[in-house]
């Protein structure tokens, strides 16, 4: 079955420590996104990359680093310059313009 | 720039009812996409339709329809015969990307929460 891998599912992150989330897709699209999502509100875009060996920042990315050296996995990097990490992350995919497929989530919580 | 605003926080219905949920989009792009996704408790958004602001015409899948007037910039949701099931997250987004870009950059409303009571 074809579709998007996030894990873990839940992640404790103590003060300071940098964490990673990973993304795997075999949908064999080019693009591919992080969104965080906080209680009541949408989702905000931390990165996207359209290829592998780039991407770009969204709208919240200071805090976040990611990497795209293969063109299935596009894992997350939360580092302690996040000053509030505590969020569920949702990776996603698409080809063009099409509709993105999402994964289903991880929720990090600060320890 | 670009907002989508879904001023419905909450609804509650009981089941069998009809429900619309509001959106309103604001952008300047002549070419955009509208979307709908569910977000049951598992956290995982399921893709419900995609409109490109070229077709305005309304879509029917099942119980479900969806109204574009690009006129008043809505693109609203309708649940005919609610159903427990139907107890989710519902957002609204619009894509910043220009055609022919190889991607897809979401703008999202807040959400509104649907409660379907049995």
């Amino acid at each position: 079955d074809g579709g998007i891998t996030q894990s873990p599912k839940y992640l404790f992150r103590k003060e300071g420590q940098n964490v990673t989330l990973s993304c795997e897709q075999n949908l064999n699209h080019d693009a591919m996104y992080w969104y965080r999502q906080d209680p009541g509100q949408g989702l905000r875009l931390i990165y996207y990359s359209q290829i592998v060996n780039d991407f770009q920042k969204g709208d919240i990315a200071e805090g976040y680093s990611v990497s795209r050296e293969k063109k299935e996995s596009f894992p997350l990097t939360v580092t302690s310059a996040q000053k509030n990490p505590t969020a569920f992350y949702l990776c996603a995919s698409s080809i063009g313009a099409a509709e993105a497929f999402f994964g289903q989530g991880t929720r990090l919580t600060v320890v | 720039a670009q907002k989508v605003t879904q001023a419905q926080t909450e609804i509650s219905v009981v089941e069998k009812e009809d429900v619309t949920l509001d959106c309103v989009y604001e952008t300047r792009d002549t070419t955009y996409y509208l979307f709908w996704y569910k977000q049951p408790p598992s956290g995982e958004l399921v893709f419900l339709i995609r409109r490109n602001s070229f077709d305005e015409q309304n879509e029917i899948s099942g119980r479900y329809s969806w109204n574009f007037q690009k006129s008043t910039s809505s693109f609203n949701f309708t649940i005919t015969a609610s159903q427990v099931v139907d107890s989710a997250v519902y957002f609204c987004a619009l894509s910043e990307g220009r055609r022919n870009t190889g991607f897809q950059k979401l703008v999202f409303g807040t959400g509104t929460r649907l409660l379907v009571s049995p």
